[in-house]
């Protein structure tokens, strides 16, 4: 079945170490997103990416990489210089120029000790 | 930038009960999602709402959108134990660019 992988589902980690979640699709879509939630707030927009080798910053995107080697592969790195990176991470997809819903993966909760 | 504001930001209903969650846009809406999400997992897509006055239904929900188009409504009538989750609303301030912008959440409790 076609749909988003997130990996790991949890993931803790030490202050000054980073971190970097997995998310593939074999959708087969063009465009890929990281959101961050937080208790009580929307999604986040951190990167997108409209195709491959091409990203962009999203609304928070300060202490967090990406890279779009391949179109199914969108991985997050948390940098240490996240401030507050304890977080739901969420990731999604949708076929460029498409008007309509985004697919998301299960989700990675990231808790820094 | 667009901002979207929802209203309740919790909601505990009996089952059986009626209920509307509202969505406020700072800004003229050009797509309206309405998303699912349960607690610790992904989001799941409910419905696109796009012109002024649309009203689209699916099982038990009923999304609207306004003539004004800054405004949309989801109502569930006769809630069961499986609507409980967290419902948000996601808005395209690019008008196709999918950058969405979302709500902060309502997170609706169904109790028995």
């Amino acid at each position: 079945d076609g749909g988003i992988t997130q990996s790991p589902k949890y993931l803790f980690r030490k202050e000054g170490q980073n971190v970097t979640l997995s998310c593939e699709q074999n959708l087969n879509h063009d465009a890929m997103y990281w959101y961050r939630q937080d208790p009580g707030q929307g999604l986040r927009l951190i990167y997108y990416s409209q195709i491959v080798n091409d990203f962009q910053k999203g609304d928070i995107a300060e202490g967090y990489s990406v890279s779009r080697e391949k179109k199914e592969s969108f991985p997050l790195t948390v940098t240490s210089a996240q401030k507050n990176p304890t977080a739901f991470y969420l990731c999604a997809s949708i076929t460029q120029g498409a008007v309509g819903e985004l697919f998301f993966g299960e989700g990675s909760r990231l808790t820094v000790l | 930038s667009q901002e979207l504001e929802q209203s309740p930001q919790s909601l505990i209903v009996q089952e059986g009960k009626n209920l509307t969650i509202n969505c406020t846009s700072s800004k003229t809406l050009y797509g309206l999602y309405w998303y699912k999400q349960k607690y610790g997992e992904g989001l799941i897509f409910l419905m696109m709402l796009q012109k002024g006055g649309e009203e689209k239904s699916h099982e038990k929900i009923t999304a609207k959108l306004d003539e004004k188009k800054q405004q949309s409504s989801l109502h569930i009538t006769a809630s069961q134990p499986s609507h409980a989750g967290i419902y948000l609303c996601g808005a395209d301030p690019l008008q196709g660019a999918q950058k969405l912008v979302f709500g902060q959440g309502t997170r609706l409790t169904i109790n028995p």
